[in-house]
This record gives structure tokens, sequence and C-alpha cells, in this order.
């Protein structure tokens, strides 16, 4: 995909390994939480939620943990495969509203 | 989830002129949303589509720039107005269903202003 302008953060591993994809949210009023994946050319695809009152929600190879403490959230993929090469965003909303923030998203590169 | 398609995939444009980008989805949604992703970058939120009434622009988007319709719950179109290179960007929307926070994009429509 492009990387005019802007680079993102990207983060190399390897095929099988496990990658863990971080996201720091500014807003303490924030209490819903998504992870899209974006593969070059295509719309963001949801990949996992949590809500505020969770910690942890485990998806099919996908664990996503919220640490409203220090207001971080991360992405955790198993077994990561070549596939699974694309930008991640971490997403949120505030205070009941329909409103998306996207962050910066991150580059996954899965090295065979 | 929802399928969503938009149409024009993509097009390159000549400075000052406008082109619609149309959403349609598959099922009735309560809500419908358009977000600009320039290169390299991630989404920025333009506007509300709602039903039967103006837009809700965010902060930086006005109407003029970005008219956008809704006219029933399975379609919007999103236009953008007097072109610039700087509007070269992806453009998509997204639906959201009553009841639900979860959005769901469409493929996007990649459009360069020469």
């Amino acid at each position: 995909g492009e990387s005019v302008g802007l680079h993102l953060p990207t983060l190399s591993v390897q095929e099988g390994d496990n990658s863990i994809i971080n996201c720091a949210y500014s807003n303490s009023a924030s209490d819903y939480f998504i992870w899209y994946k974006q593969e070059s050319g295509k719309g963001p695809q949801f990949i996992i939620d949590i809500r505020s009152n969770m910690d942890k929600r485990q998806g099919q190879r996908v664990t996503v943990l919220l640490n409203k403490t220090v207001k971080h959230l991360s992405l955790q993929i198993a077994a990561t495969q070549p596939g699974d090469s694309a930008v991640y965003f971490c997403a949120e909303i505030t205070g009941g509203g329909n409103k998306l923030t996207f962050g910066t998203g991150t580059q996954l590169k899965v090295e065979l | 989830s929802a399928v969503i398609s938009q149409k024009p995939s993509r097009d390159i444009c000549q400075r000052g002129t406008s082109l619609t980008i149309q959403c349609q989805v598959d099922s009735q949604v309560t809500m419908m949303f358009w977000y600009r992703q320039q290169p390299g970058q991630s989404l920025t939120l333009i506007a509300t589509a709602n039903q039967g009434s103006e837009a809700t622009y965010e902060s930086g988007f006005v109407i003029d720039k970005f008219p956008i319709s809704r006219p029933n719950l399975t379609f919007s179109t999103l236009t953008v107005s007097n072109m610039s290179p700087e509007d070269s960007s992806i453009y998509l929307c997204s639906v959201e269903r009553q009841g639900t926070d979860t959005q769901y994009f469409g493929p996007g429509t990649r459009l360069t202003v020469l």
C-alpha cells in the first residue's frame, strides 16, 4: 500500500510467532474500543471489540487486552500468518456516542 | 456485518471539478458515516449522514465542500466539490446498525486529483 507522508510504526514478526500490537488512548471517558485490520487497497475490516467494563476478550487467534489505569489497549495475534500482514488500527468511542476516533495505525509485516 | 459497496472504486480527476461517491448497503442501517484517509495516514471522520435531514459535519469539514445525501436507510452519497490535489485521498463509508456500536466499512474510493 501507499506510504507517502507519515510513516506508520512497523512490527515485523516471523511466521508462527505471536504478535502484539499496542495502542494508547487519551480519553478516560472512552467506553468502547475496536480493532480493525486494513489490507492494501481495502477498507478497514472489523477484528474484535471490547467495552470498558472488560479487561480481556478473546476471538479466533486474537485477544484484546484493555488496561484502563494506563489507558492502553493491545491486540495479540497468535501464530501469526502471512495473511495477517496489514495495517492495524485501534479506534475508540467516547461517552456512549457513535463517533469513532482512530489511532495512527501499525503496519504488521510477517516474515517467512 | 453488512455488505457495503462503493462507486467508483477509484478515479482520477482534474482540479476544479467535483466527484460524487456512492455508498450502498445490502440492508437497512441506522447510521452511515463518511471518512477520509489521506495517503499513509489514519481515518478521519468527515460527517454523519442523516436520513431525511442535513448531515452532521466534524470540525474542519463543511457542507459546501463535502455535500452529503442520504435519501433512505441503505444509500448515501458524498460529493467532493471544487477539487484540489490536497483532496487526493481514500474516501470510505461506514455503517452501524441500531442497537450496536460497531461500524463496518466499505471498500473505499481512491481519489487522485491532478
